[in-house]
């Protein structure tokens, strides 16, 4: 089936540590992937995305690259800011956008 | 640009009763969505229009729950007697139908829906 698995939460980390979040997907076809962030109280952002393999969508700081050989897009980030807490989905669309479940992320200075 | 805008932001029910939400897209986009989102849980597709044609409908969407968008622009969300499991975040997106698929979708703020 068509479905995106991101890693579970919460992650911890302290400020300025690296950050990686997993995500991989299944899907027929060559879909668009997207990381999408969701600060507290706010709506769903688009963080950064990537249309074709070996693309590598980036901003902020945060890069993922589309890799079509283990069907992956792992966000990631060299130093993290408190700034950064929020909850992460990563999603794939060919005809409409589907969803992982979500990575909450938790920075502390 | 205004952005996704949904109405109400909040709407609390009783159990078995209706209720209607609002949404009204970023004006030139073609395409919206509705999505439904539960706590710990990402956004789940539930229904896209382009344009005023409702083009797919997902299989969680029961015969209690019918959308529109009549002029192809705002669209309504109507869920029929309600029950305490439709309690969850309803969010409405928009995307340029030029661009799909890679297009982004923007997302309103959504509307919190608790039935008691």
């Amino acid at each position: 089936g068509n479905s995106v698995t991101q890693m579970e939460g919460p992650v911890t980390l302290s400020e300025e540590a690296f950050l990686t979040i997993n995500c991989t997907y299944t899907a027929t076809g060559y879909p668009s992937l997207f990381w999408y962030v969701q600060y507290p109280g706010e709506g769903l952002q688009l963080l950064l995305k990537a249309t074709k393999a070996d693309d590598k969508g980036s901003n902020k700081g945060f890069e993922a690259t589309y890799r079509k050989e283990t069907t992956s897009f792992h966000l990631e980030k060299g130093s993290v800011q408190v700034s950064d807490s929020a909850v992460y989905f990563c999603a794939r669309n060919t005809d409409k956008l589907i969803f992982g479940t979500g990575t909450r992320l938790q920075v502390f200075p | 640009d205004t952005g996704v805008s949904q109405d109400p932001r909040h709407k609390i029910t009783k159990r078995g009763q209706n209720v209607t939400f609002r949404c009204d897209p970023i004006s030139e986009h073609n395409r919206l969505y509705w999505y439904r989102q539960t706590l710990g849980q990402g956004p789940e597709f539930l229904t896209y229009f382009q344009n005023e044609a409702q083009l797919e409908k997902s299989r969680l969407l029961s015969d209690r729950f019918s959308a529109e968008r009549p002029k192809g622009s705002f669209s309504t969300l109507e869920i029929q007697r309600t029950e305490q499991g439709d309690s969850a975040m309803y969010l409405c997106a928009s995307s340029a139908l030029q661009e799909a698929p890679n297009s982004p979708l923007h997302f309103g703020n959504g509307t919190r829906l608790t039935v008691t």
